[in-house]
């Protein structure tokens, strides 16, 4: 299934660079999600948009910024991050924000701070 | 908000045996509750999942089971083969989106 893409797959950078993760989803959903998955912790979710909007930020630190310009693409622009930012994290869709949808993930992007 | 209690963390069985995992959630608002399977590597995906009016759903070798008045859910997988062999995460959701147990690692001893 590859309704649900994330590029890239793997990304290294320093704790002073800027980089963007890319999410594109081709079923028509309406509602995209970034999670974080680190080891041994539960998926976290990080941010919520419905039909564009930002819905939901759970506490999620400033140096993480999302972007989502139509409802197929979601970024997640990163600048000055830490160490314990190394994750994998993942992108999802559903048909839209409301309770009962299954969600649909993307293969994730493993982040590498140095 | 939701909290979603997921047991064991890991567990291991003989190829043939079954498996169970347990969840509890806190917010009886939650109405809906899906288990997703993530390989090694790989994305979670949806592999079975259930809502509140319905108290056990089947799908092959695969059940959840949920009882609302004990906010408890469960994953029961037969005649279990390595394939099975993954993290299983149990989720509810409800007014907020899905919130997701910590997981449960499965190994299927051959």
């Amino acid at each position: 299934e590859t309704g649900v893409t994330q590029t890239p797959r793997h990304l290294v950078m320093g704790m002073t660079n800027k980089k963007s993760l890319k999410c594109e989803q081709h079923l028509g959903h309406n509602a995209m999600y970034w999670y974080k998955q680190s080891a041994k912790k539960p998926l976290e979710l990080m941010f919520v948009y419905n039909f564009k909007e930002q819905t939901e930020n759970n506490s999620v630190p400033s140096r993480f910024s999302p972007e989502c310009p139509n409802s197929s693409h979601l970024f997640l622009h990163l600048h000055t991050l830490q160490p314990e930012d190394s994750a994998l994290y993942l992108c999802a869709s559903s048909q839209d924000r409301g309770s009962g949808q299954p969600q649909h993930f993307g293969d994730g992007t493993r982040l590498s701070i140095l | 908000g939701e909290n979603v209690e997921q047991h064991p963390s890991t567990l291991s069985v003989q190829e043939g045996d079954s498996a169970v995992i347990k969840c509890t959630y806190s917010d009886s608002a939650s109405n809906y509750f899906p288990w997703y399977k993530q390989e090694l590597g790989k994305r979670p995906q949806l592999i079975i999942d259930i809502r509140s009016n319905v108290g056990e759903k089947k799908d092959q070798r695969i059940a959840v089971t949920l009882n609302k008045t004990a906010k408890h859910f469960s994953l029961h997988i037969t005649e279990t083969q390595p394939e099975d062999s993954a993290v299983y995460f149990c989720v509810a959701a409800g007014n907020t989106p899905l919130v997701f147990g910590k997981g449960t690692r499965l190994s299927v001893i051959a």
